[in-house]
């Protein structure tokens, strides 16, 4: 069962932020959202991950919603180099259902 | 920086063939996994180790694929007979232990089943 889901496809204009949403309704307190992303013909690189606060690394922001119900990934100034297919998971703390579970993803374009 | 080598990057080969990927994940990472992605879809958990051990293999079709990580440090998948719906890209990843937080993945091995 997809613990997430997330819109197929979205396009980004080159230096503007682009903002990734991830739905997941079913999220228990005890797990974490996960972003990871997969440029083409390369495996996927980790970038950011949260659970109930907003986070940001040298790469992006989470914000997550204070129901946790949702997140969004933020890319503040997008480049050609970020195009990627890109995963949001939903991952437990502990135990065996700690493995990384993707789905889909979103397929990022960032037009010049 | 350090990162999980894997080879080969391509294979092709035919039905019923015995096939083999090579992993060697970062310096001290303990735990190691073996993704296959299909096209179109996420990477799917086919088998994680815990050092020499193997912590979880239920995703993993037992009656044509293996794995092992003899020593602990590198591992190999092997796929015998290989079928048509095995060509995908395998994927290798490490992380220092099971509760670490970020995976680092391989380039992967690209099979081609013809």
């Amino acid at each position: 069962d997809a613990k997430t889901t997330q819109p197929t496809s979205m396009d980004c204009a080159e230096g503007r932020a682009a903002n990734l949403p991830c739905n997941h309704s079913t999220i228990s307190g005890n797990e974490y959202v996960y972003w990871y992303r997969q440029i083409h013909s390369q495996g996927p690189q980790y970038i950011i991950h949260g659970l109930k606060n907003n986070e940001t690394n040298e790469m992006a922001s989470l914000i997550i919603t204070e129901d946790r119900k949702s997140s969004t990934l933020i890319l503040p100034h997008a480049t050609l180099r970020d195009t990627a297919v890109y995963y949001c998971i939903v991952r437990a703390a502990s135990g065996s259902a700690r493995q990384l579970t993707f789905g889909s993803g979103t397929q990022l374009t960032v037009l010049p | 920086e350090a990162e999980v080598a894997q080879s080969p990057r391509y294979k092709i080969t035919e039905k019923s063939q015995a096939v083999a990927f090579w992993c060697d994940p970062i310096s001290g990472h303990a735990t190691l996994y073996w993704y296959r992605q299909i096209l179109g879809q996420g990477p799917e958990l086919l088998v994680q180790f815990q050092d020499e051990s193997v912590v979880d293999d239920s995703q993993l079709p037992k009656d044509r694929f293996s794995a092992e990580r003899l020593k602990g440090v590198d591992s190999t998948l092997k796929i015998q007979p290989a079928e048509l719906g095995d060509s995908a890209m395998y994927l290798c990843a490490s992380s220092r232990d099971r509760w670490e937080e970020k995976l680092f993945f391989g380039s992967g091995t690209q099979l081609s089943v013809l």
